[in-house]
Order: C-alpha cells, then sequence, then structure tokens
C-alpha cells in the first residue's frame, strides 16, 4: 500500500511562514488533499487537489506537490492555525491519509 | 450548512460488534455523487479510511476490514450506519462520518466531518 510520511511536528512563530511536507513516491503524479484537526472541533478540510483552497479558507494557505513531495505552507501563522495537519492521496481506489504533524505557534 | 454527526456505544467489548450512526443535517443525503464515508483514528495514530456508500446502496470497503464490516445507508432517516464485527483493542479509535466529495481529477476528497466519536474496545 501506499505510504506517506510526514514530520511528527513543526514549530514557528506567530507571523511566520509554517511548511509542512507530505512524502510519497512520484506522489507528484497524485493530487494531494489537505486537512486541519484542532482538539475537539471536526477535521477541516484546507486544501484539495494540490492547490486548491475551499471556500472560507483564508489565502495564507497554499499547497504545492512536486516530485516525491508535497506541501502545505501557512504564511503569517497566526496561533488560531495550531492544529494537526494531514495529507490524503487515493492508491488502489482507496483513501490514504498521511501519519500527521503538529504545528505548534510558539 | 451540512453537519454531520456520530452517535453510538463509546465502549464495545471483545469479540462484539461496534455500532455507529452518522446523522446528516443541513442537505440532502440523497444528492447525486456525493458519497458518504466512515474514517477512523487510532490513538496516536494517523486516519484509516474504512469505507464509503452512495445514497443507493453501492458501498466501497478498506480490503483490510471488508471482512467484518458493513456499511448502510437510511435515506428517509437522514443517517447511514457503520456495523463493524468481531472487535478487537486495534479497533479502539475515534471514528468519523464525512461526506466525500468529487473532484475534477477524479480523486475525491472529504469536504465535511464530524466531530469523532471515541470507541474504546474493553473487557
Amino acid at each position: 500500500s501506499y505510504v506517506m510520511t510526514q514530520p511528527p511536528s513543526v514549530s514557528v512563530a506567530p507571523g511566520e511562514t509554517a511548511r509542512i511536507t507530505c512524502g510519497g513516491d512520484n506522489i507528484g503524479r497524485k493530487s494531494v488533499h489537505w486537512y486541519q484537526r484542532k482538539p475537539g472541533q471536526a477535521p477541516v478540510l484546507v486544501v484539495y487537489d494540490d492547490t486548491n483552497r475551499p471556500s472560507g479558507i483564508p489565502e495564507r494557505f497554499s499547497g504545492s506537490n512536486s516530485g516525491n513531495t508535497a506541501t502545505v505552507t501557512i504564511s503569517r501563522v497566526e496561533a488560531g492555525d495550531e492544529a494537526d495537519y494531514y495529507c490524503q492521496v487515493w492508491d488502489s481506489r482507496s483513501p490514504v491519509f498521511g501519519g500527521g504533524t503538529k504545528l505548534t505557534v510558539l | 450548512q451540512l453537519l454531520l454527526q456520530e452517535s453510538g456505544p463509546g465502549l464495545v467489548r471483545p469479540s462484539e460488534t461496534l455500532s455507529l450512526t452518522c446523522s446528516v443535517s443541513g442537505d440532502s443525503i440523497s444528492r447525486s455523487f456525493y458519497y458518504w464515508g466512515w474514517i477512523r483514528q487510532p490513538p496516536g495514530k494517523g486516519p484509516e479510511w474504512i469505507g464509503n456508500i452512495y445514497y443507493s446502496g453501492s458501498a466501497y470497503y478498506n480490503p483490510s476490514l471488508k471482512s467484518r464490516l458493513s456499511i448502510s445507508i437510511d435515506t428517509s432517516k437522514k443517517q447511514f450506519s457503520l456495523k463493524l464485527s468481531s472487535v478487537t483493542a486495534a479497533d479502539t479509535a475515534v471514528y468519523y462520518c464525512a461526506r466525500l466529495t468529487p473532484s475534477v481529477t477524479s480523486t475525491d476528497y472529504f469536504d465535511s466531518w464530524g466531530l469523532g466519536a471515541l470507541v474504546t474496545v474493553s473487557s
């Protein structure tokens, strides 16, 4: 089965840029979706099809995907961005998720 | 606004059947092109897809769970349900229901999720 690797944690100061990666074999050939999960809240889709933002998601969130790495970038990080982030692709007709990255805002 | 809410027992005995229901409000559960899915997340691990169902009743299951799994839908009640039999401690997880939305790239994504329900398998 397809395996995606995310760093367990990323820390940034408020106002800085956070980059959360999702590594996988030729992941650039797949479409990657990203979800944000905050404690006690329903997960939220923040990027779909590599680079698209759903309605209501701030422009500070952006995505890219090339080669073996997909990335969600959060510009001008705010305290409210602190959450777990998960990448997701499809493989063999099944959705597959990464292990998740905890974003800490210092 | 679409809302999904999971409900069911929070504690299940080993070897018994785990049953959860997802109630959908704010939109029709019978809309074409949308699937309804279950995802779970064991403690300390990433999410795992369980399965999806269409309003017609067509269902797709994670091959690793297929032998123990049944997903059904009741459009009149705006609910879909999950039954997982012969559970073990490894089935302990937060269980989420979600809507799967078609993508132009044919790689659908989960655009609305429930809060999740913690199910613990223990005697």
